[in-house]
Order: C-alpha cells, then sequence, then structure tokens
C-alpha cells in the first residue's frame, strides 16, 4: 500500500535556525516522485521541491533541502534560515508510476518565532 | 499569466442538490487532478485525469464525477451531495514533460453542504 507519513503535527522554530520536517514514505514501486508543498494561512499550495527516486544527489532549491533516505524511505525537508514567512502548513507527497496517482501526508504546521 | 482557475471560491448548497465545481487551465498540460482538504487529514485524490478523455480514481472518488473534454477544463461534479463531502477541494495541473508532474494548484473551493 502507498502511504506518507508526517508525526509531527506542529513544529516551532526561532527565526534564522534551520528546521527539519519529516517525511517518510511506503511504497513497492520502483518509480516515484517525492515533493514539498507549502500552505500558508491563505490557503493556497505553494510548490518548494522534488526528488525522484532515481536522483542520486539531494534536491536543493534556495534555503530549501530535501534529504533523500532512500534506504530508510524518508524524504525530509530542511529549511536553512528560517525566515517569519515560513510560518505556515508544510506537505509531503508522493506520486507513484505507472499510474501518476498522487498521495500526501497530514502535514506540519510550523511556525517560527521572532 | 499561467494559472489554474477554480470556481466558485465558496459554495453553500443543501444536501442531494446537484453541482459542479469548474476548474480550468491555460498551461497546455496533460495532467489533471482533483483534492479535498480535511483537517487532521492532509489532502485526498479523488480523480485524475492523464489527457482528454482518460480520467481514473484516487483514493476517495466515491460520490464525486469527472469528465475531461477538452485538455483545459476538468469539471468535478457532485450529483447528490452529502453533509460528508463539506471540505476544501482542490484542482491542480501537470505537465507530464520530463516526468517530474510538478502540480500546480488552483485557490481552492471551500464548499459546505447543509
Amino acid at each position: 500500500a502507498q502511504k506518507i507519513t508526517q508525526t509531527q503535527p506542529g513544529m516551532f522554530v526561532q527565526e534564522k535556525e534551520a528546521v527539519t520536517l519529516d517525511c517518510t514514505y511506503d511504497t513497492s514501486d520502483p518509480s516515484y516522485g517525492l515533493f514539498w508543498y507549502k500552505q500558508p494561512s491563505s490557503g493556497e499550495m505553494i510548490f518548494l521541491i522534488y526528488q525522484g527516486s532515481y536522483d542520486q544527489q539531494n534536491a536543493t532549491e534556495g534555503r530549501y533541502s530535501l534529504n533523500f533516505q532512500k534506504a530508510r524511505k524518508s524524504a525530509n525537508l530542511v529549511i536553512s534560515a528560517s525566515q517569519l514567512g515560513d510560518s505556515a502548513m508544510y506537505f509531503c507527497a508522493m506520486r507513484v508510476l505507472p499510474g501518476n496517482q498522487f498521495y500526501f501526508g497530514t502535514g506540519t504546521s510550523l511556525t517560527v518565532i521572532p | 499569466e499561467a494559472q489554474v482557475t477554480q470556481n466558485p471560491r465558496y459554495l453553500i448548497t443543501v444536501t442531494g442538490k446537484k453541482l459542479t465545481v469548474t476548474c480550468s487551465q491555460n498551461m497546455n498540460h496533460e495532467y489533471m487532478s482533483w483534492y479535498r482538504q480535511d483537517p487532521g487529514l492532509g489532502l485526498r485524490q479523488i480523480y485524475y485525469s492523464m489527457n482528454v478523455e482518460v480520467t481514473d480514481k484516487g483514493d476517495v472518488p466515491e460520490g464525486y464525477k469527472v469528465s475531461r473534454k477538452e485538455k483545459r477544463n476538468f469539471p468535478l461534479i457532485l450529483e447528490s451531495p452529502s453533509p460528508n463531502q463539506t471540505s476544501l477541494y482542490f484542482c491542480a495541473s501537470s505537465s507530464l514533460a520530463g516526468g517530474k508532474n510538478i502540480q500546480y494548484f488552483g485557490a481552492g473551493t471551500r464548499l459546505s453542504v447543509l
């Protein structure tokens, strides 16, 4: 069965510190993609970062990096130098092939403290 | 401007009254999808479409219908809405070229069924 698990319902981080949001996944398909999305209080879903199952290097996008540990089936999001605007809900998601069906985790609410 | 447009943004209806939520994208994306977001459950995929006239069930398709007659449009139909379909609904689209399938989301439709 395909599944995404986010075990941290809420997280707090001091401004300018780094924070790691956990995500584990479960799939038997060899080809899959992993995504992180941000949902601010305004409600829109914003794409942050992508990692393919065959990618050898961890993905990075500005202050965001994805710590991909394939053997552990984890895809943690690392946000460096947190800013107040990073306060939001963060969702981890997985897309499996060949069907291209998507699975989302339950989300982690991040609060950045000044 | 590249965008996914959902209408209406807010909808209050009564049990059993058929409704349609429209979704349109202007990016010529092959893949379109509908999700519902409920507190504590994250986003769950309702239906998705890989191209015109091709639709597949996601995790929670019961009580919903979709159609993909044109590439840009992917309406979500609730033939006989019930209170348990009260939720926040998102439409998303993505290009299948390159294999990543990074989805871009509409602003959401908040539906209340009384």
